[in-house]
C-alpha cells in the first residue's frame, strides 16, 4: 500500500458543486501539503499544515479550505466548483524540512464541467 | 514574495551529461531541492541543498550558491528513462512558513 493516499484519483464534476479531495498517509509525518499543477506548470501550493492544530495558506488559497481531521488526515475541499479549478492536485507530507524532502501521493485529477 | 526560474525544456542525448539551473528570489531562503516528475505522477525527490556547494547522489548531482541564488541540476549518463520534468523548489525559513515553493519546471528529453 501506498505511504500517501489520495482519493478521488479521478473526478469530474460540474460547476456550483462541492468538491472533497482526502488524503491519508501512514508514514507518522506531522506536516501536510495540498499542491495543484496545471499543465506544463509547476506545483502551486494551495495549504500546508505542520501539526492538527495548525493551518497555513499558501499561494493559492481562495476558492479552497481545508480540515486537517487527524495527524494522518488532510481534506481539500472546493465549496463551489469552477472550471478553472480543473488541474491535478497532490497530497504531500514531510516530518521536517531539514532535507527538503516531500513525499508525496499519486494525485487526484479532477475536471469542472 | 517568492520566484523560482528556470528553463522550460532541455533536449540531450543518450549517455551525455546536462545542466538543468534554477534562480531563485525569495525572503527567508532556507535551501533548495530538486524533485523529478514522470509524465504528470507523483513528483519523487532527488536531492537537497542546505549549504553551498555540490551533493552528489549517484547519476545525479546537486550545487547551490547562495550569493548568487543560484543552484543546478547535474545528470551525468543519461538514460532514456532520465526524460521527465524536473522542478527545483525553495525552502523558506520555518519563521516565514516553512513552506516548500516549486519552479515550473524543465522537461528534459533524453534523445537516442
Amino acid at each position: 500500500d501506498a505511504d500517501v493516499t489520495q482519493t478521488p484519483r479521478n473526478r469530474i464534476t460540474k460547476t456550483g458543486k462541492r468538491i472533497m479531495l482526502e488524503c491519508s498517509q501512514t508514514k507518522g509525518h506531522d506536516r501536510m501539503y495540498w499542491y495543484r499543477q496545471d499543465p506544463g506548470l509547476g506545483l502551486q501550493l494551495i495549504y500546508y499544515s505542520f501539526d492538527v492544530k495548525d493551518i497555513n495558506k499558501g499561494e493559492i488559497s481562495d476558492g479552497y479550505s481545508v480540515s486537517r481531521q487527524a495527524q494522518a488526515k488532510f481534506s481539500l475541499s472546493l465549496e463551489s466548483a469552477i472550471p478553472n479549478q480543473t488541474a491535478l492536485y497532490f497530497c504531500a507530507t514531510s516530518d521536517s524540512m531539514n532535507t527538503g524532502e516531500l513525499f508525496f501521493g499519486e494525485g487526484s485529477r479532477l475536471t469542472v464541467l | 514574495g517568492q520566484s523560482l526560474e528556470q528553463p522550460s525544456e532541455v533536449t540531450a542525448v543518450e549517455g551525455a551529461i546536462v545542466q538543468i539551473n534554477c534562480t531563485y528570489q525569495t525572503s527567508g531562503f532556507y535551501g533548495l531541492s530538486w524533485y523529478q516528475q514522470h509524465d504528470g505522477g507523483a513528483p519523487t525527490f532527488l536531492s537537497y541543498n542546505g549549504l553551498d556547494g555540490l551533493e552528489e547522489t549517484g547519476r545525479f548531482s546537486s550545487f547551490l550558491s547562495r550569493s548568487d541564488s543560484y543552484g543546478y541540476l547535474l545528470l551525468q549518463e543519461l538514460q532514456m528513462k532520465d526524460s521527465a520534468s524536473y522542478f527545483c523548489a525553495v525552502r523558506v525559513l520555518y519563521n516565514q512558513g516553512g513552506k516548500l515553493i516549486f519552479g515550473q519546471g524543465t522537461e528534459l528529453s533524453v534523445k537516442p
